[in-house]
């Protein structure tokens, strides 16, 4: 049973566009939500997490929107640029933070074009 | 220089081989992971450790063993790999629970291909 599940699998967009990325997750022991950006040939490194307490997060062009009752949680990008152009993965782990073992979605790649 | 390091970072190998894959980190660290990535199936957990003397396994454990040889370091062995082992293989280091504001970091990743 997939834990997290992450839509769509990949997504293009125009710059300044406004991809958006959904997952859903089923335990909800689940208090810890990052999002990793990955690009080829490299390791996914953490683009922005939040905590159930809140509803949603921004740092800046990167917004999480958080849904607790939906057991939902989703991805925005304002004014994507061409450098967005990667691969997201989301995810969900036990115990608040991000020092214990996460739970992947299967990623979505996303490409922005100029 | 990075702080999380896999050796080696490509790896072409034959049915029945056995493969160590190394990882080494300066952060200073306890916990340690070693995740396996398979195109459109995301990340998935084969073990993790959380400090030297102790050692988990993941969603994913079958085929493989680890190694935690100190606070830094964390190997990942094939004992007779497999065709279907081949994929890309990331180590991730993570705080212990007094500092839970942190994260995890992960490596540059191991790419490994089974004859």
């Amino acid at each position: 049973q997939q834990q997290v599940k992450q839509s769509p699998q990949s997504l293009i967009v125009q710059k300044g566009g406004i991809p958006i990325i959904n997952c859903a997750y089923e335990n909800t022991a689940f208090d810890y939500f990052p999002w990793y950006q990955q690009f080829p040939g490299k390791g996914p490194a953490l683009l922005i997490a939040i905590r159930p307490d809140v509803s949603e997060k921004k740092e800046g062009r990167f917004t999480i929107s958080f849904n607790k009752s939906a057991k939902q949680f989703s991805l925005h990008i304002m004014d994507s640029q061409p450098g967005d152009s990667a691969t997201y993965f989301c995810a969900a782990s036990i115990g608040g933070a991000g020092n214990t073992p996460l739970v992947f979605g299967k990623g979505t790649r996303l490409s922005v074009i100029a | 220089d990075a702080d999380v390091t896999q050796t080696p970072r490509n790896r072409i190998t034959k049915t029945g081989k056995r493969i160590m894959l190394e990882c080494s980190q300066t952060k200073g660290h306890d916990r340690m992971y070693w995740y396996r990535q398979d195109p459109g199936l995301g990340l998935r957990l084969i073990y993790y450790s959380f400090d030297v003397k102790d050692i988990n396994k993941g969603e994913i454990s079958d085929g493989y063993s680890v190694s935690r040889q100190a606070q830094a370091k964390f190997s990942l062995s094939l004992e007779s790999a497999i065709p279907n082992q081949t994929a890309l293989y990331f180590c991730a280091t993570g705080p212990g629970l007094l500092r839970n504001t942190d994260t995890q970091y992960f490596g540059p990743g191991t790419r490994l291909t089974v004859l």
